[in-house]
C-alpha cells in the first residue's frame, strides 16, 4: 500500500490529453512538500519528467505538465504519442514515520 | 556528461548480505547526494535511503533501518549500499539516483542492478 495513491492505469488515443492523479495526505503533499514525476519505459531506469510540482527538466517536451492542489497533484500529457506509453510515478516527501521520501504506486499509460 | 554506473547483477542466498556500488562521473561528487531506490519484479518504486556525498550523513527508510548501510568513497566518487539478512522479497532491481538532498528529485539514475535472493 503506497503512501501516495495513483490510478493503476489510464489510456488515451493518439493526440488526446490524459491526466494522472497522485493523492496524498496532510503529512506529505498537503503539508506543502514538492511533488516530482518520473516516466519509466519498460526495462529502463526512471527518468525525471517534472520536478517541484510544475517544472520540466531541459529536454522534456512541453506536452508534459504538472500541477498541485491541496493534498493532490496531477500530471497532464497533451498530444498523446505512442512513445508516451510507459509507467509514471509521483514522488514526494513525508513527515510521518513512514520516512522521508515516498512514491506513488505507479500508473501504466496505454496509448490506444 | 553526468553518469552513474552501477555494479553487476548479484545472486545471493537467504540470510546473506549484498553490497552494490554506484560510481559517479561528470560532476563534482561532493555537491550532491545519492538515493537508493528499489523495484521488485512487476512492482513500483520504493525509496530505501539517502547519503550525502559531502559529509556521509544518511537517512534510511524506517523499513530498512538496521538492515541497510550506505557509504561513500570520495576518492573514487563511488557510493555503496549494503543490505543484510536478505530475504526472497528483497529480490529487486536496485537503482542509485543523484539528488541534492533526500527529498530532491533524482535527476540522473544508474542503470540498475538485479539482486536475486534464492536458495
Amino acid at each position: 500500500q503506497s503512501v501516495l495513491t495513483q490510478p493503476p492505469s489510464v489510456s488515451g488515443a493518439p493526440g488526446q490529453r490524459v491526466t494522472i492523479s497522485c493523492t496524498g495526505s496532510s503529512s506529505n503533499i498537503g503539508a506543502g512538500y514538492d511533488v516530482h514525476w518520473y516516466q519509466q519505459l519498460p526495462g529502463t531506469a526512471p527518468n525525471l519528467l517534472i520536478y517541484g510540482n510544475n517544472n520540466r527538466p531541459s529536454g522534456v517536451p512541453d506536452r508534459f505538465s504538472g500541477s498541485k492542489s491541496g493534498t493532490s497533484a496531477s500530471l497532464a500529457i497533451t498530444g498523446l504519442q505512442a512513445e508516451d506509453e510507459a509507467d509514471y510515478y509521483c514522488q514526494s516527501y513525508d513527515s510521518s514515520l513512514s520516512g522521508f521520501v515516498v512514491f506513488g504506486g505507479g500508473t501504466k499509460l496505454t496509448v490506444l | 556528461q553526468v553518469q552513474l554506473v552501477q555494479s553487476g547483477a548479484e545472486v545471493k542466498k537467504p540470510g546473506a548480505s549484498v553490497k552494490v556500488s554506484c560510481k559517479a562521473s561528470g560532476y563534482t561528487f561532493t555537491t550532491y547526494g545519492i538515493s537508493w531506490v528499489r523495484q521488485a519484479p512487476g512492482q513500483g518504486l520504493e525509496w530505501m535511503g539517502w547519503i550525502s556525498a559531502y559529509n556521509g550523513n544518511t537517512n534510511y527508510a524506517q523499513k530498512f533501518q538496521g538492515r541497510v548501510t550506505m557509504t561513500t568513497d570520495t576518492s573514487t566518487s563511488t557510493t555503496y549500499m549494503e543490505l543484510r539478512s536478505l530475504r526472497s522479497d528483497d529480490t529487486a532491481v536496485y537503482y542509485c539516483a543523484r539528488v541534492r538532498v533526500a527529498a530532491s528529485p533524482g535527476d540522473y539514475w544508474g542503470q540498475g542492478i538485479l539482486v536475486t535472493v534464492s536458495s
